[in-house]
C-alpha cells in the first residue's frame, strides 16, 4: 500500500547541531509539505514543494531548509538547532494541482527535542 | 497571526452528550476541511466543504460551511469515547488555478468520558 513515512520518530539533539528529518511518500504526489505542531498553534507550515527542484517558504521557515531532488522525498534540515525548535514535525503530501481543494495525507510525525 | 480560530480549545464531555466545535475567520476560504488527529499519529481528513451553506453528514458528525465561507462548525451527536481526539479545521484559498496550501486552526481537543 502507498504510504508516507517519517524518520526518525523521536530525536533528541543539542543546541547548535544540524538535524535532518526524513519524509518519504510512495503515492507519487507532486505536493509535499512540512509542518510543526505546538500546543495552542495547530499546524504551522514551514516549507512546501510543488514538484522536483521546487521549494517555497511557509509561515515559520526561519532556521529550516528543504530540498526536493526526487518526487518521493522532502528532507527537512535544521541548520543549527535551537530550543525553540523543540516540537512535533509532520510531513504531508497531496496529489494534484488545478483543483479547488486537496486532501493532504500526513505522516506519523517526528518528535524533536533540542536540549 | 492565526487566520482560523477554533473554539473551544478543550472540551470534556460524557458519553451520549452532543457538542459543537466552531471554526471562525475574517477571511473567505474556497473550501474548508476538517481533520481528526489521534495521539502519536498525523491528522486524517474527515470531510471537505466547498459551497457556502453546505451541510455534510458523516454518521453522527454534521459539518456546516457558513454562507459567507468564513466559518464552519462540527456537531457531534451522542458522542462516544471513540470520538476522542484533536479536531482541526483547515482552510484553502483558490488562486491561480490551485489551492494546494492549507491554513490550519489551533485545534479542539475533545475527550469523551465513558
Amino acid at each position: 500500500d502507498a504510504e508516507i513515512t517519517q524518520s526518525p520518530r523521536h530525536k533528541i539533539t543539542e543546541t547548535g547541531r544540524q538535524v535532518t528529518l526524513a519524509c518519504h511518500q510512495t503515492w507519487n504526489h507532486n505536493n509535499m509539505f512540512w509542518y510543526r505542531q505546538d500546543l495552542g498553534h495547530g499546524l504551522r507550515l514551514i516549507h512546501y514543494s510543488y514538484g522536483v527542484q521546487d521549494t517555497n517558504k511557509g509561515e515559520v521557515s526561519d532556521g529550516y531548509s528543504v530540498s526536493r531532488s526526487n518526487t518521493e522525498d522532502l528532507p527537512l534540515t535544521l541548520e543549527s538547532a535551537a530550543s525553540s525548535q523543540t516540537s512535533v514535525y509532520f510531513c504531508a503530501s497531496s496529489k494534484r494541482s488545478g483543483v479547488p481543494y486537496n486532501e493532504q495525507f500526513f505522516g506519523p510525525g517526528t518528535r524533536l527535542t533540542v536540549l | 497571526t492565526q487566520l482560523l480560530e477554533q473554539s473551544p480549545q478543550f472540551l470534556s464531555i460524557q458519553e451520549g452528550e452532543n457538542l459543537t466545535v466552531y471554526c471562525n475567520s475574517s477571511s473567505v476560504f474556497s473550501s474548508l476541511q476538517w481533520y481528526r488527529q489521534e495521539p502519536g499519529e498525523g491528522p486524517v481528513l474527515l470531510v471537505t466543504v466547498v459551497t457556502g451553506g453546505e451541510v455534510k453528514k458523516l454518521k453522527r458528525l454534521t459539518f456546516q460551511f457558513g454562507d459567507a465561507r468564513k466559518d464552519s462548525s462540527l456537531h457531534i451527536t451522542a458522542a462516544q469515547p471513540g470520538d476522542t481526539g484533536l479536531y482541526l479545521c483547515a482552510g484553502a484559498r483558490y488562486s491561480s488555478g490551485s489551492a494546494r496550501q492549507l491554513t490550519f486552526g489551533s485545534g479542539t481537543q475533545l475527550t469523551v468520558l465513558p
